[in-house]
């Protein structure tokens, strides 16, 4: 049980550039989130699903995009790479046993640079 | 939606002493309440969780503890040690399936 994976680890983006962060689970988790880990601002949504085919926006959607075609993977897209966007993201996901939140699994996190 | 605060943002204290950190939410319906901790380079992983229906649960040397009718809920870690060290964070969700997290609280216990 790999629990929740990301890839790349690290990456280095030039400004224009698009790219794909990558996030899978594998314990048949509903609902799967994307943050971003900044110094002093704590964890911040970015975009979340409830379920395949379902997604919504965070607190700070601008500049990125989600599907989920599946309930394993919960792919993020950086449109066109900005400086504002290098920040450490990490995906989570949780399983609901009713209404309400519940405990959030991590991936290990990206960090990711934009010049 | 759900707001949660964090205080403080940094908690600097020996060895065997306590550390305490306090969170305050805003949303009556959240029902939810985790701690996570967070190592340097690490992901966030889950220490201890209350449900609304309990007023205080502990495990070992950290201990949460809830007041409804306030809305705060706070961490107490007893006889720190230097591996205690870490980025805290609360995190506070109603009617939302994805939780609001506090900005996190730096401990640095020193030996």
């Amino acid at each position: 049980n790999a629990g929740v994976t990301q890839t790349p680890k690290f990456q280095v983006l030039k400004t224009g550039q698009s790219m794909t962060l990558q996030c899978a689970q594998d314990m048949n988790h509903e609902y799967m989130s994307w943050y971003r880990q900044d110094p002093g601002m704590g964890l911040r949504l970015i975009h979340y699903s409830v379920g395949a085919g379902i997604t919504d926006q965070g607190e700070v959607p601008n500049g990125y995009n989600v599907s989920r075609s599946t309930t394993e993977d919960f792919p993020l897209r950086l449109l066109s790479a900005a400086p504002s966007q290098t920040s450490v993201y990490f995906c989570a996901s949780s399983y609901s046993q009713g209404a309400g939140t519940d405990t959030q699994y991590f991936g290990p996190g990206t960090r990711l640079t934009v010049l | 939606g759900e707001n949660v605060e964090q205080h403080p943002s940094t908690l600097s204290v020996q060895e065997g002493d306590s550390a305490v950190i306090k969170c305050t939410y805003s949303d009556s319906a959240s029902n939810y309440f985790p701690w996570y901790k967070q190592e340097l380079g690490k992901r966030p992983q889950l220490i201890i969780d209350i449900r609304s229906n309990v007023g205080e649960k502990k495990d070992q040397r950290i201990a949460v503890t809830l007041n409804k009718t306030a809305k705060h809920f706070s961490l107490h870690i007893t006889e720190t040690q230097p591996e205690d060290s870490a980025v805290y964070f609360c995190a506070g969700g109603g009617g939302s399936y994805i939780p609001t997290f506090g900005r996190g609280t730096s401990l640095i216990v020193h030996p």
